[in-house]
């Protein structure tokens, strides 16, 4: 069974522009995550989705979006690229809402280098 | 603000020792508390989830206490083995009412394991 996908594995992009992750869960999970790690430090989180809403937001500024779409697979936008912004995206998948009774599977992640 | 924290210092072991990484939160009282495993370049694997009112938890060579007096986790990796070696990370969910969807991570401690 494939697990979490994620593309692409890596980017490399300037400041002041803007980029498109994206990411598939295992089949059959509905709810979606996005976390930044930045170099040396733990996870952030950035947003969970499920059932194609909005469940939770961490503390990021407005130039960080996320979509999921009918199909459960989702897209973050990160809009005017800091160099702050690099780093590596995670995107994790679970059946449903709440990480206390559903395992979350994480992707490969996305490497985002802003120079 | 709540705080996680683990030890930032990689912790070095023989093989067939027992590792025991600890994890401190602060301004906070979680319902549950889950251990990762991440090997570098990779997204985290979840390990074990302890709940408040579970002292100890153990899956085959691994363990882990919760002591929500002490706001303190402790895990440990029995019998070591170099292929133990990695980075361990504790996570809390921190969002409101408990309600599972805003998981938030220590920085995570390096484990490595001598032949």
């Amino acid at each position: 069974d494939a697990g979490v996908t994620q593309s692409p594995t890596h980017l490399i992009k300037t400041r002041g522009q803007h980029v498109t992750l994206r990411c598939s869960p295992i089949s059959g999970h509905k709810s979606v995550s996005w976390y930044q790690q930045v170099l040396g430090q733990g996870p952030q989180f950035i947003f969970q989705y499920y059932e194609k809403e909005e469940r939770g937001r961490g503390n990021f500024p407005d130039r960080f979006s996320a979509r999921q779409f009918p199909n459960y697979s989702s897209e973050l936008n990160v809009n005017a690229l800091l160099l702050g912004d690099s780093a590596l995206y995670l995107c994790a998948s679970s059946l449903g809402l709440s990480s206390s009774y559903n395992e979350q599977f994480f992707g490969p992640g996305t490497r985002l280098t802003v120079l | 603000s709540q705080k996680i924290e683990q030890n930032s210092e990689a912790l070095n072991i023989q093989e067939g020792k027992t590792a025991t990484l600890t994890c401190n939160y602060t301004n906070y009282s979680p319902a549950y508390l889950q251990w990762y495993r991440q090997d570098p370049g990779r997204g985290p694997v979840f390990l074990l989830l302890i709940r408040e009112n579970e002292k100890e938890k153990r899956k085959e060579r691994l363990k882990v206490t919760f002591d929500t007096t002490l706001k303190q986790s402790l895990f440990h990796i029995t019998a070591s083995q170099p292929a133990d070696s990695a980075t361990y990370l504790c996570a809390l969910d921190m969002s409101d009412n408990n309600a599972g969807n805003m998981l938030t991570f220590g920085g995570g401690t390096r484990l490595m394991v001598k032949p």
